[in-house]
């Protein structure tokens, strides 16, 4: 069984540009989280999808937004991005409903640099 | 704000025993608490869940108390590929479905 794919894996972008990010989750799962992370901050919850709906939201500007698809996959967008922005963005799937009972399996990232 | 607390770094020599325990005093009645081990560039991967008292798997053993307010991984006889930062993960109070991370404790493991 394949697990969470993320593209693109490293993405260099200058201020004020968008990014998309993508991701696949585990054929099945239905819940796709993601999060950012940089050494200052940790993991940060970013939104959490689950059956095309956004279910849960982290305290992120309105500048992060996401989607997911009919087929369980899911982007995330950035736009106006800052140098703060600059992270790892992981995304994590899980099969069921999703919540802290759930076991989460992430992807490798993308590795946004903002220059 | 940060839901649960972990020691930022600890040390240990190949062979011996770690635990690491971490602080979650919101924790809600129906939240699990999960532990997830990552490697530079990768993302988390799960190593054990638990609700309460003690859950033992290949890798790892997760000791939670009665009151639930805290809990302990315990890594049995590591080596140098267990260096790595582990993350305690439970769901913020009552906002349901909010899924926090800790800020992880570095695991160093020298030979």
């Amino acid at each position: 069984k394949a697990g969470v794919t993320q593209t693109p894996r490293y993405l260099i972008k200058t201020r004020g540009q968008q990014v998309t990010l993508s991701c696949s989750p585990i054929s099945g799962h239905r819940s796709v989280s993601w999060y950012q992370q940089t050494p200052g901050q940790g993991l940060q919850f970013l939104f959490e999808y689950f059956s095309e709906t956004q279910r849960n939201k982290g305290n992120f500007p309105g500048r992060f937004s996401g989607r997911q698809f009919s087929n369980s996959r899911s982007e995330m967008n950035v736009s106006t991005l800052e140098l703060g922005d600059s992270a790892l963005y992981l995304c994590a799937s899980s099969s069921g409903l999703g919540g802290a009972g759930e076991t989460q399996y992430f992807g490798p990232g993308t590795r946004l640099l903002v220059l | 704000l940060a839901k649960t607390t972990q020691p930022i770094s600890m040390d240990s020599y190949e062979g011996q025993e770690v635990n690491i325990t971490c602080s979650h005093n919101n924790i809600a009645t129906n939240d699990y608490i999960t532990w997830y081990q990552q490697f530079p560039s990768q993302g988390p991967r799960f190593i054990i869940q638990g609700y309460k008292t003690k859950v033992t798997n290949e890798v790892a053993s997760l000791f939670i108390p009665a009151d639930r307010k805290s809990s302990t991984l315990s890594l049995p006889r590591v080596s140098l590929s267990d260096t790595a930062v582990y993350y305690c993960r439970t769901t913020e109070g009552s906002t349901l479905g909010r899924l926090y991370f800790g800020r992880g404790t570095q695991l160093t493991v020298w030979p």
